[in-house]
């Protein structure tokens, strides 16, 4: 598609839980971003890669989160165990289409994934 | 580190009046310097961006940023603010260099009063 796109829109889950997001972002785009956002309150960076390198993972807030993007497209951010304080919205962004400078470049973000649990 | 500032939780403006939000940062080195703003319900939609060069960018809607890098701020403005206007407005920042982490602050919420 010509946009990030993010699945489920939705999730509601118990806590203990185990769950997958998903990012499929700009097609060519090199960089692509985790984000956590509370209602009315500024995105929180928790990862970034560049390809299928992770970055930088000093967002992650704890070991039961985790993310990849083994094939330098499509990422998954991952929440073992889940817990109530993890319910958020989590947006994906992308950036930097192929063959650029590797510079940061300005966000396209996605709809983003809203995380209840209950 | 770096970070970002944004002191006012609010702003409000009449149709028609200019308006400013106003941001700080903290990065080492030279920074990278964004607007995105946050319709309800929505996702964030970039409006400009401050790279080198001019100090002074035109963005999307009539927007517009002053860097000033003796302040460290980075403050959005318009000359002449819309009712559609009002959103939640995000500065963010990152280090000039190879790609790198964007940090995002607190959000300003803008009301833009007919």
């Amino acid at each position: 598609g010509a946009g990030v796109s993010q699945s489920p829109r939705y999730k509601v889950t118990k806590r203990g839980q185990d769950v997958a997001l998903r990012c499929d972002p700009i097609s060519g785009h090199v960089s692509l971003y985790w984000y956590r956002q509370a209602l009315g309150q500024g995105p929180e960076f928790l990862t970034y890669f560049n390809y299928e390198a992770q970055q930088d993972k000093s967002g992650l807030p704890n070991d039961r989160f985790s993310a990849e993007r083994p094939e330098g497209s499509i990422s998954t951010l991952t929440i073992q165990r889940t817990e109530q304080r993890d319910s958020a919205m989590y947006r994906c962004a992308s950036s930097l289409p192929r063959g650029t400078l590797l510079r940061t470049g300005e966000l396209f973000f996605g709809e983003g994934s809203r995380l209840t649990v209950l | 580190a770096q970070s970002v500032a944004q002191p006012e939780d609010q702003v409000n403006v009449a149709e028609g009046n200019p308006l400013t939000v106003k941001c700080t940062y903290s990065v080492s080195g030279n920074p990278y310097l964004f607007w995105y703003v946050q319709y309800p319900n929505r996702g964030l939609q970039f409006l400009l961006k401050y790279i080198t060069g001019d100090n002074l960018v035109k963005g999307s809607y009539g927007f517009e940023a002053e860097f000033n890098k003796s302040q460290t701020s980075f403050h959005l403005k318009k000359p002449s603010a819309l009712v559609s206007d009002s959103a939640l407005y995000f500065c963010a920042v990152s280090r000039y260099s190879s790609a790198s982490k964007i940090i995002f602050g607190s959000g300003t919420r803008l009301s833009i009063r007919p």
